[in-house]
């Protein structure tokens, strides 16, 4: 059965650093999405991209935040300077459609910012 | 934006029984309504979704109802197992695209 994937499943890093979350979405998917959760939380939207372009982005999808396409298969989110309050899980997720919206997971990366 | 509420943190059920968990919305009333699944440390997993214009949605053992008087869904497991224990996630596409409004989510154990 068809699957998102994420890597890394974890990562560490220093408050300030960049970090890059990788993804590759289900492979006839057009729209990909973001999505973040803080530990005991609610899952929040971040931003989504279709053709090549971002659709929507929230409010936390600040500056900091990047997304990109840069071929084929693999979508990233990027956090230029992170700060303590970035640690959380992060959820990539894709469909096949904009209508139903039904998205389909991957098992998410969590960061921890020290 | 749209504010979805899942009133109960936490529903303990017995094997065999019916867990039935609840969803309000609080703003304008969705198009639709989807239900998911998060097992700890997890994404979510698609489960069931409802349609303004459907009162009732079911698959196997689950059922979900719409009630736009109510602004309520409800998610019903029937026959209840072990492995269903998890957490289900009540969710609203809003106005846009793929942007999704998750509930809290109840956190559902069943026990043997």
């Amino acid at each position: 059965e068809p699957e998102v994937t994420q890597t890394p499943s974890h990562q560490v890093t220093q408050m300030g650093q960049e970090v890059i979350l990788r993804c590759v979405p289900i492979s006839n998917h057009l729209y990909f999405y973001w999505y973040r959760q803080i530990l005991g939380q609610k899952v929040e939207f971040l931003v989504s991209f279709y053709n090549n372009e971002i659709s929507e982005k929230s409010e936390i999808f600040d500056d900091q935040f990047s997304v990109e396409r840069p071929d084929g298969s693999n979508f990233t989110l990027k956090i230029r300077s992170t700060k303590l309050e970035d640690s959380a899980m992060y959820f990539c997720a894709s469909s096949d459609t904009e209508n139903t919206g039904e998205l389909f997971f991957g098992e998410g990366s969590r960061l921890t910012v020290l | 934006s749209q504010k979805i509420e899942q009133n109960s943190e936490a529903l303990n059920i017995q094997e065999g029984k019916t867990a039935t968990l609840t969803c309000n919305y609080t703003n304008y009333s969705p198009a639709y309504l989807q239900w998911y699944r998060q097992d700890p440390g997890r994404g979510p997993v698609f489960l069931l979704l409802i349609r303004e214009n459907e009162k009732e949605k079911r698959k196997e053992r689950l059922k979900v109802t719409f009630d736009t008087t109510l602004k309520q869904s409800l998610f019903h497991i029937t026959a209840s197992q072990p492995a269903d224990s998890a957490t289900y996630l009540c969710a609203d596409r809003g106005s846009t695209l793929g942007r999704l409004y998750f509930g809290r989510g109840t956190q559902l154990t069943v026990w043997p």
